[in-house]
């Protein structure tokens, strides 16, 4: 897993709960990526980080937000769960500019009821 | 707008037999081209990639075929194998960052 931790791994909540899910890498790369994973859709890019700080927004942002305090972690928080966001979340890292090859971490299961 | 179409949804094989899986994309700009494979439970690993330049790469059983002008991929998995059951995700990109992922094909590889 190319030395990536997600927690948690599987996670219930109720509409309306906010929650934070967490990606931990400890190789000190610089591109870090959040998707989500749905039937049908395949992965689905909701932000990504280029360096601490630095962030933009995926095509499926809406009702997600990231933070990047320092180089080994990114969060994704969603603000406000929804029904919709049920899905299973994975983080990638990518090592750096030049390099095209992007790496996924095993994943967490979110229900949101 | 999903970027990359992705075609079949499933496929059931024979062991020993040929499993084909085709992508197409539109964005002319993209340079990159992996084939991602998912067990149940799992995240995706790279598989195979390509970059347009070249017209097809092998690595072991795997083979991605590339057409520029038709704007198509896909990944042929010679030989195919019990243990190969699983999900394949092309996927394209530019290089600045982001990935485009077809909707997967599920290969069941009967023994």
């Amino acid at each position: 897993d190319a030395g990536i931790t997600q927690s948690p791994r599987h996670k219930v909540t109720e509409t309306g709960t906010p929650v934070t899910l967490r990606c931990h890498q400890t190789e000190n790369h610089r591109y870090m990526y959040w998707y989500r994973q749905d039937p049908g859709h395949g992965l689905r890019l909701i932000h990504y980080s280029y360096g601490v700080k630095d962030t933009d927004k995926g095509e499926v942002s809406d009702g997600y937000s990231v933070s990047r305090s320092k180089t080994e972690d990114f969060l994704l928080t969603l603000e406000s769960a929804t029904s919709s966001q049920t899905s299973v979340y994975f983080c990638a890292i990518k090592p750096d500019r030049e390099t095209y090859e992007q790496y996924f971490g095993p994943g967490t299961r979110l229900t949101v009821t | 707008q999903q970027q990359v179409k992705q075609s079949p949804q499933s496929l059931i094989v024979q062991k020993g037999g040929i499993s084909i899986i085709n992508c197409a994309y539109e964005n002319t700009a993209f340079d990159y081209f992996p084939w991602y494979q998912q067990f149940p439970g799992k995240g995706p690993a790279l598989l195979i990639a390509i970059r347009p330049d070249v017209s097809e790469k092998k690595e072991g059983r795997f083979t991605i075929s590339f057409n520029k002008s038709a704007k198509q991929f896909s990944l042929h998995i010679m030989d195919s194998q019990p243990g190969d059951s699983a999900t394949y995700f092309c996927a394209a990109s530019k290089r600045e960052f982001k990935l485009s992922f077809g909707a997967g094909t599920t290969v069941t590889v009967r023994a």
